[in-house]
């Protein structure tokens, strides 16, 4: 069985760092066209992709959002990583990492999600 | 960045309707398109990708269609579980993006 589960801290304060950790079960991020992705969504809007990592160590981040955030994987541990820089509110979103395939892009299982408030 | 546009953003419909929900790249995507289930409070649920294949597990009321630049998700006969948000997400480019969503309402 296959899950994710996403951990970080509930509340940060406007321009802290924001470290968010996804430990998965179920599959390995060393098999080949194995990723992991991260979206979030804030209160009451639309899904938003952040970042993705794969079995390669191969990295991809939304371009707007890419001088904030850095993903990493630590495979030993099965987790993935996630630190966005310069928090500000309206970062205040529910964040998601789901297990995705590299080759056609869609993300099959989703953690329950986190919630992190920016706010002072 | 391929930008993404989901019609109708909100629909009422009643158990037993066909619903349809349009989404559009802004430019080809071929067939790397993917939906996506969201209940409130839930995480999104995958429902079918590469624009038409059905996620296994997901009732075969659910089909998805198109390619390039349209792509439709059908429900043939809504039921009560089917009242939730939908979302599509585009996979031919690692910047991955999403439909800012279609939230199907009981009328």
């Amino acid at each position: 069985q296959v899950t994710l589960r996403e951990s970080g801290p509930a509340l940060v304060k406007p321009t802290q760092t924001l470290t968010l950790t996804c430990t998965f079960s179920g599959f390995s991020l060393n098999t080949s066209g194995m990723c992991v992705s991260w979206v979030r969504q804030p209160p009451g809007k639309a899904l938003e992709w952040l970042a993705l990592i794969n079995w390669d160590d191969d990295k991809h981040y939304e371009t707007s959002l890419k001088t904030r955030l850095t993903i990493s994987k630590d495979t030993s541990k099965n987790q993935v990583v996630l630190t966005m820089t310069n928090m500000n509110p309206v970062d205040t979103a529910t964040y998601y990492c789901a297990r995705t395939y590299s080759l056609l892009g869609y993300m099959d299982v989703w953690g329950k999600g986190t919630t992190v408030t920016v706010s002072s | 960045d391929i930008q993404m546009t989901q019609s109708p953003s909100s629909l009422s419909a009643s158990v037993g309707d066909r619903v349809t929900i349009t989404c559009r790249a802004s430019q080809s995507i071929s067939t790397y398109l993917n939906w996506y289930q969201q209940k409130p409070g839930k995480a999104p649920k995958h429902l079918i990708y590469v624009a038409s294949s059905l996620q296994s597990g997901v009732p075969s009321r659910f089909s998805g269609n198109g390619s390039g630049t349209h792509f439709t998700l059908t429900i043939s006969s809504l039921q009560p579980e089917d009242f939730a948000s939908y979302y599509c997400q585009q996979s031919y480019t690692t910047l991955y993006t999403f439909g800012q969503g279609t939230k199907l309402e009981i009328k």
